[in-house]
């Protein structure tokens, strides 16, 4: 069965600092993987998404992912924190076919300090 | 002109009674989902519909009845609710991998 880990429940950087938010995912087919943004009281924002083109995504907002298959893992970077990405961030993988079900990971809350 | 709606956002009511949430998409999408966001922030998806047919039911209570009159809508009936049934409810569409989230309804059950 398909899952997804998120390494870390909250994650705290300084300002101009790198982010690392950490995903391992299984699956015994080739996943989609995804990262969505969530910010308080407000729905998921779909930050970007890998679907076995490049293996190095480029999304909204700055940030990035690498999909290692040997490590399978997807983790999401952005260079320099700024104090708006303070959020919670969930990795997601999708299964199955036709409405390709998507199960998320247990997020991970980014604190940015100034 | 938002892409994925639901009505209300928030809904105050008693244990037993029965609510339903409204959800509507505007981008031309087959598929339409039910996620439940507990405390923990744990998002868990509920049911999915593509094309008005349900094709996932995640051993959920049969208390909870989704319905979807036409691909652009999806809602969610809750019969005689229970506390535990707090949470925010999202829905979410979908053409292929991916879905677009609503901004959710808070239900509080009291």
């Amino acid at each position: 069965a398909q899952s997804v880990t998120q390494l870390g429940s909250h994650v705290s950087v300084s300002e101009g600092a790198l982010v690392l938010l950490r995903c391992n995912y299984s699956s015994s087919v080739p996943p989609y993987l995804f990262w969505y943004v969530q910010y308080p009281n407000q729905g998921l924002q779909l930050l970007l998404k890998y679907t076995s083109a490049a293996t190095l995504v480029k999304g909204i907002n700055g940030f990035e992912a690498e999909f290692k298959k040997s490590e399978t893992s997807f983790h999401l970077t952005k260079p320099s924190a700024h104090m708006s990405d303070a959020a919670e961030y969930f990795c997601a993988v999708s299964v199955g076919t036709g409405g390709f079900k998507t199960i998320f990971g247990a997020g991970t809350r980014l604190f940015v300090k100034a | 002109d938002t892409a994925v709606s639901q009505t209300p956002k928030y809904l105050v009511t008693q244990m037993g009674n029965d609510k339903s949430i409204k959800c509507e998409q505007n981008l031309g999408h087959d598929t339409m989902y039910w996620y439940k966001q507990d405390s923990k922030k744990f998002l868990k998806i509920m049911f999915s519909y593509n094309n008005k047919e349900l094709i996932i039911n995640e051993t959920v209570p049969n208390r909870f009845s989704p319905k979807s009159p036409d691909k652009a809508h999806l809602n969610l009936h809750i019969n005689s609710l229970e506390l535990g049934d707090s949470a925010v409810y999202f829905c979410a569409s979908s053409q292929g991998a991916g879905p677009s989230f609503g901004q959710g309804t808070r239900l509080t059950v009291v």
